[in-house]
């Protein structure tokens, strides 16, 4: 079983819909990382947190330490949100620089 | 603009041959990672850095060596003994490890290396 589960694996929505991206890690852990994949393969950090919430324009992330389990959320999508959206977890112990990555989830917004 | 630079976008490497993954970043950054994409699967670290002249090994070190010796550069060598290298490389930094409140990552385009 991995460590970082991501669902849905695909995720098709219309222009303008709200999404919802889960992650499910099994271990404790120090920080959870929300990244964007572009096509070309550039890495963007949409989010880093610990406990609660945090907003950064129509992107919400959530993380519910005791549950562990961390959303994210897109309100009115837009086809530029398309991407592939990967969660990134760093545990307690083990080697200090490695996060456990999830295998992302593919998101594609039609217009 | 500060950012984190990979070059090449592509590369080709030939059976037996070393090639070497450049990364430079001028954001003043202490942390360096490398990091391995295969299709379908999650990032895996090969190897990180906290200072200059200091690096460990990550979880598929094997194959791979890199170099710190100055703050703002880490290349990665693949070596011949990487069987298998054919993969989308990306390089990482962070002010300070990933875990911690300064830990953002900041990543790189990314370089393509494949086997010809």
């Amino acid at each position: 079983k991995n460590e970082v589960e991501q669902s849905p694996q695909n995720l098709t929505a219309q222009e303008g819909e709200f999404i919802t991206i889960n992650c499910s890690y099994s271990v404790g852990i120090s920080a959870l990382h929300w990244l964007q994949q572009h096509p070309g393969g550039g890495i963007v950090s949409l989010f880093m947190l610990s406990s609660g919430k945090k907003k950064h324009g129509r992107l919400i992330a959530t993380i519910n330490i005791q549950e562990k389990h961390s959303s994210l959320h897109i309100t009115a999508s837009h086809p530029r949100d398309s991407a592939v959206y990967i969660c990134a977890v760093r545990g307690y112990g083990g080697s200090q620089g490695n996060l456990i990555f999830g295998k992302g989830t593919k998101l594609s917004v039609k217009p | 603009d500060g950012g984190i630079t990979q070059s090449p976008k592509y590369l080709f490497r030939k059976e037996g041959q070393n090639v070497t993954l450049s990364c430079e970043q001028n954001l003043n950054h202490d942390a360096m990672y490398w990091y391995r994409q295969d299709p379908g699967q999650g990032l895996r670290l090969i190897y990180y850095s906290q200072i200059v002249n200091d690096f460990q090994k990550g979880d598929i070190a094997e194959g791979y060596s890199v170099s710190r010796e100055k703050k703002e550069s880490f290349p990665l060598t693949v070596t011949s003994a990487q069987k298998n290298p054919t993969a989308f490389y990306l390089c990482a930094s962070s002010f300070q490890l990933s875990g911690t409140e300064g830990g953002k990552l900041f990543f790189g385009s990314g370089t393509q290396l494949s086997v010809l």
